[in-house]
């Protein structure tokens, strides 16, 4: 099955503690996004990345890295987590920048204490 | 400056009816738009584009109308049903030059009531 798979789908962590979100696609896409949704502001970019090695800032890059050293993998970073980025993150991929849309994950729920 | 907005953040239609989302846009460099649906706990899952080369796409009950001269677009479901209940997101990106993704919207929360 065609899919993009997040991990964890739930985390609760303290501010300050290292953590990664794991973003994996099955599809063979060259393009990934990483988006926060956050109530009253919709979807926003977080980052993105054409192709392997190959990244770029979206709209709120702050706090945040990626990596992108196998194609079907796109782990959001963030080095010292902080209470303004508890949020809903999701994990995107397609074929090309328009295409017929992105395939999204299911989405990770992240609470920062 | 939010490039795609959704002024309406909820409506009610009833089962049966037309449902109609409206997004407008201030960039001019756009040139293809999506709609996405979201359910909660899920991640959003495409529902259908248009490119400005055109000013009307349809996929079985859902239209979606492009008027680029007004930088206004809308998504019609017809005859709404319970299952269309959701988040809608407007979508926007251009195709050519630089490598930015898709700009959403707020979003729509669709509410077809019985």
């Amino acid at each position: 099955e065609a899919q993009v798979t997040q991990n964890p789908r739930y985390l609760i962590t303290v501010t300050g503690k290292k953590l990664t979100v794991t973003c994996s696609q099955n599809m063979n896409h060259e393009y990934m996004s990483w988006y926060r949704q956050d109530p009253g502001l919709g979807l926003r970019q977080i980052y993105y990345s054409m192709n392997v090695e190959v990244t770029d800032k979206g709209d709120v890059p702050e706090g945040y890295k990626v990596s992108r050293k196998e194609k079907r993998n796109f782990p959001l970073i963030l080095e010292s987590p902080s209470p303004n980025q508890t949020s809903l993150y999701f994990c995107a991929s397609s074929t090309r920048r328009t295409g017929n849309g992105y395939t999204f994950g299911s989405g990770t729920r992240l609470t920062v204490v | 400056d939010q490039q795609v907005k959704q002024n309406s953040p909820s409506l009610s239609v009833q089962e049966g009816r037309i449902s109609i989302l409206n997004c407008d846009y201030t960039n001019s460099m756009f040139d293809y738009f999506l709609w996405y649906k979201k359910y909660p706990a899920e991640g959003p899952t495409f529902l259908i584009s248009i490119s400005s080369i055109k000013d009307k796409n349809e996929d079985g009950r859902f239209t979606v109308f492009l008027n680029k001269s007004a930088k206004h677009l809308s998504l019609h479901i017809v005859p709404s049903q319970p299952g269309d209940s959701a988040v809608y997101f407007c979508a926007a990106t251009y195709s050519g030059g630089g490598a930015d993704g898709l700009t959403f919207g707020k979003g729509t929360h669709l509410i077809i009531q019985p």
